[in-house]
């Protein structure tokens, strides 16, 4: 079945320091979305997408979409405390099924 | 809108004891879908529904596990008898159609 891989598990950085988590698909995606978990919270929607080679920018936060449509990243600039918490990818392939990697932990130093 | 609500928030049990966890999607959202969360296997889906009808069950552990969408307002999750190594956070989450999916606040249950 399709399988998404999501590196690193983890990262501690500086505040100030960017920080890029990065996707991986067995299989072509016809879209790709992106989560972000608080400590003790639910994952909550950022950003979907859908065309091959597609960048969008939320505030310092940078989403790309691979030409492949198998991988994707998600780049922060410049972190700040409020960026902690886990950053999942999720997948939809065959079947329109959603399925999530296993999430980048992110841990900020103030 | 108020979300997705999740009932209860925390459930601790003992080891065969069944549970039933609750779910009420956002108001017009067609999918609804259950995951489990634990730090050893990340978020799986267990289960997902499109209007009312479960569409895709193989997420589901074993047969100890069930789902139930009888109206569109409503779902639950049963497990019965439960285990130790049920214990997780488990989400509900709603979506109006293939684009975000709206998560509940999720379950916390602990099977002693």
């Amino acid at each position: 079945g399709q399988q998404v891989m999501q590196i690193p598990q983890y990262q501690h950085v500086q505040e100030g320091e960017d920080f890029t988590t990065y996707c991986n698909s067995s299989t072509t995606l016809s879209n790709i979305q992106w989560y972000k978990q608080r400590p003790g919270g639910h994952p909550v929607f950022l950003i979907q997408l859908v065309k091959s080679g597609e960048v969008k920018k939320q505030k310092r936060l940078t989403f790309q979409f691979g030409e492949a449509k198998k991988n994707s990243s998600l780049h922060i600039t410049a972190t700040q405390t409020t960026d902690v918490g886990t950053y999942f990818c999720a997948g939809r392939g065959i079947g329109n099924m959603l399925t999530f990697g296993g999430g980048t932990r992110l841990m900020v130093k103030p | 809108d108020a979300g997705v609500i999740q009932s209860p928030r925390h459930e601790v049990t003992e080891m065969g004891q069944e549970v039933t966890l609750r779910c009420k999607p956002i108001s017009g959202h067609d999918y609804l879908f259950w995951y489990r969360q634990t730090m050893m296997r990340g978020l799986e889906l267990l289960i997902y529904f499109n209007n009312n009808v479960p569409i895709d069950d193989s997420g589901m552990p074993e047969d100890r596990f069930s789902a139930k969408m009888p109206n569109a307002s409503f779902s639950t999750l049963k497990i019965q008898p439960s285990e130790p190594r049920d214990s997780a956070v488990y989400f509900c989450a709603s979506a109006g159609n293939y684009n975000e999916q709206f998560f509940g606040p999720g379950t916390r249950l602990t099977v002693l």
